[in-house]
């Protein structure tokens, strides 16, 4: 079973924010979030991790639910270059638990 | 630095061949991990080395394929008798292992078909 489930897919207007949100009802307490995005034929790129706070960096935020069981990546600012699948992953410390990703797309 | 390299990018195989897949990952980086993507799906854990030890691996990680990183350096996935069902993505990713919060660097994958 995934650990974490996602929308499979949605849409956003180009340079509006986007909140893309994951589920994880059963992270422990060890667990972090990472998050990722895929665009075809290429492996997974980093964007963003965290454990408990919220954390910025140039390219997203990463808002945590208090109890840890949802997060939220946001793009402040989607680009026709944001149009990825982005995969809300856990990370035991021995592997990635990825699930199936939200495909977003960015509409001119 | 030019991140972690795959080789082939793709390989088109006939089924019962054998092939044989290369991870050369960043050179500071002790963890290799290998994970299989399909159509479609998220990337699944496949088995992970520290250093040279080959330390997991998944129950997906059949008999017929096997993985080693001699030496601690590059890492080579070989998969004995394909079937179609081994139709997929294969990624390698590297990270320098220090705990949890370690992100990792992926390769481009190598995606195989078996005909």
């Amino acid at each position: 079973d995934a650990k974490t489930t996602q929308p499979n897919s949605m849409e956003s207007n180009e340079e509006e924010p986007v909140h893309l949100p994951c589920n994880h009802s059963t992270i422990s307490g060890t667990d972090y979030i990472h998050w990722y995005r895929q665009l075809p034929s290429q492996g997974p790129e980093y964007v963003i991790h965290g454990l408990t706070s919220n954390v910025n960096n140039r390219m997203a935020s990463l808002a945590i639910a208090e109890d840890r069981k949802s997060s939220t990546l946001i793009l402040h600012r989607a680009t026709l270059r944001d149009a990825a699948v982005y995969y809300c992953i856990l990370n035991t410390g021995n592997q990635f638990y990825f699930g199936t990703g939200t495909s977003l797309t960015v509409i001119p | 630095d030019t991140g972690v390299s795959q080789d082939p990018r793709h390989k088109i195989t006939k089924r019962g061949q054998n092939v044989t897949f290369r991870c050369d990952p960043i050179s500071e980086h002790n963890r290799l991990y290998w994970y299989r993507q399909t159509l479609g799906q998220g990337p699944e854990f496949l088995t992970y080395f520290q250093n040279e030890a080959q330390l997991e691996k998944s129950r997906l990680l059949s008999d017929r394929f096997s993985a080693e990183r001699p030496k601690g350096s590059f890492s080579t996935l070989e998969i004995q008798r394909t079937e179609q069902g081994d139709s997929a993505m294969y990624l390698c990713a590297s990270s320098l292992y220090s705990g949890a919060g370690n992100g990792y660097t992926f390769g481009s994958g190598t995606r195989l078909t078996v005909v």
